[in-house]
């Protein structure tokens, strides 16, 4: 258990709808990260949010968009849904904002659009 | 643009075997490689932060090495365990001011059989 928490685990909505995936961070760690990991392709890194403020920038889509609220947590929100959305979103967190320690990966929130 | 390049893309190896990996990424305005593992229907688990020209980290069988000049780093595992089987991730931090990104490459699937 890294400590990292995500939810829910599995949602399934239709497209044209919009979601929103929730990440609890370690205790202790300031930065946020989120992944969207589609089928047959690797993990790629949308958005890093450290103590509240956006960090960097990853490919995330006009779509997408997520913040990091004062108690750390932080919320991914996914609108006008479309299939290919559809996938395994992961959210990691670190103590500092520059990756200068590991990052510990949540288990995943699937989304599957319909 | 930014390239990760991990190679084999995937690998079966004998139990008892020694093996190693490379993860290629640009040289220019290094910051930091991780390699993570990621077994499957889990979540990806930090193996290394390496951060400097010549770095050399290890964790029991599983050792790697960073050269930040020409941009690649190798993943050596000795006495391969079935255990071990797993994709192994690297990711590549660059520091270029405000637009910091983490890349990450496609990965190295690693089979070990008993």
């Amino acid at each position: 258990d890294s400590g990292v928490t995500q939810t829910p685990k599995h949602l399934i909505t239709a497209t044209g709808q919009r979601v929103t995936l929730r990440c609890s961070p370690r205790s202790g760690d300031l930065s946020v990260y989120w992944y969207q990991q589609s089928l047959d392709q690797g993990l790629q890194f949308l958005i890093q949010y450290y103590n509240g403020e956006e960090r960097a920038k990853g490919n995330i889509l006009e779509r997408f968009s997520a913040q990091q609220f004062p108690d750390l947590h932080s919320e991914l929100n996914l609108s006008s849904l479309e299939l290919g959305d559809s996938a395994l979103y992961f959210c990691a967190s670190s103590v500092g904002g520059r990756t200068s320690n590991g990052q510990f990966f949540g288990p995943g929130t699937r989304l599957t659009v319909l | 643009i930014l390239n990760v390049e991990q190679s084999p893309q995937s690998l079966h190896v004998q139990e008892g075997d020694s093996t190693n990996f490379t993860c290629s990424f640009p040289s220019s305005n290094f910051y930091a490689l991780h390699w993570y593992r990621w077994e499957t229907a889990k979540s990806p688990e930090a193996l290394f932060v390496m951060t400097l020209n010549g770095d050399e980290k290890k964790k029991g069988r599983i050792s790697a090495t960073l050269n930040t000049k020409e941009g690649y780093s190798y993943l050596y595992i000795k006495g391969s365990q079935p255990e071990d089987s797993a994709t192994y991730l690297c990711a590549f931090y660059q520091n270029a001011g405000n637009n910091r990104k983490l890349i990450w490459g496609l990965g190295t699937s690693l089979a070990v059989n008993p």
